[in-house]
């Protein structure tokens, strides 16, 4: 039971170039999330998703875009990446929302990185 | 939108002491706070939670108040140990499954 996942880990980007970070979950988990953490600025919610072909804006959507194809994954892209993208995203999954369990689930962090 | 404010930013305390961090928000349909813990380098982990229909919440030496009336609540950590030093952060939902976070309090343990 591997929890969260994300992949890559770490990539460096030129201004300009889009990628794509995977979150897979094997929990079974309905509500997934993504995260970016800045010095300073805490965890800010980019986009969420409360079950497979759902998805919804978090707080600071502009610039990403997100798809939930299937239940186990959540997959955040950058079209153009941008050096304020530099950052730490965490992407996080709970069971029913936050109705009843509330507990996040978060993976290990991606590092990204826009020269 | 929900909006949660923490403080202090960074907190130092002699080990053995306790510590109190505080947040407030501003949507008054929220309804549950979560509290997560984030050692350096490592992913958020939940560490304790409440729900508005609960004034307090104990588990071992940390502990959650919330005053919904005045909107705020706090994080309460007695006998610190070196393993409590982390980035602590608050949060705040109305059940519309959005959580929205704190900006984070580094807690320092001194020896």
């Amino acid at each position: 039971n591997a929890g969260v996942t994300q992949t890559p880990k770490f990539r460096v980007l030129k201004t300009g170039q889009s990628m794509t970070l995977l979150c897979a979950q094997d929990m079974n988990h309905e509500y997934m999330y993504w995260y970016r953490q800045d010095p300073g600025m805490g965890l800010r919610l980019i986009h969420y998703s409360v079950g497979e072909g759902t998805t919804a804006k978090g707080e600071v959507p502009d610039g990403y875009n997100v798809s939930r194809l299937k239940k186990q994954n959540f997959l955040l892209g950058l079209e153009s990446a941008a050096p304020s993208q530099t950052s730490v995203y965490f992407c996080a999954s709970s069971y029913s929302g936050f109705r009843r369990t509330g507990e996040l689930f978060f993976g290990e962090g991606s590092r990204l990185t826009v020269l | 939108g929900e909006n949660v404010e923490q403080h202090p930013s960074t907190l130092s305390v002699q080990e053995g002491d306790s510590a109190v961090i505080k947040c407030t928000y501003s949507d008054s349909a929220s309804n549950y706070f979560p509290w997560y813990k984030q050692e350096l380098g490592k992913r958020p982990q939940l560490i304790i939670d409440i729900r508005s229909n609960v004034g307090e919440k104990k588990d071992q030496r940390i502990a959650v108040t919330l005053n919904k009336t005045a909107k705020h609540f706090s994080l309460h950590i007695t006998e610190t140990q070196p393993e409590d030093s982390a980035v602590y952060f608050c949060a705040a939902s109305k059940g519309d499954d959005k959580i929205i976070f704190g900006k984070g309090t580094r807690l320092h343990i001194l020896p």
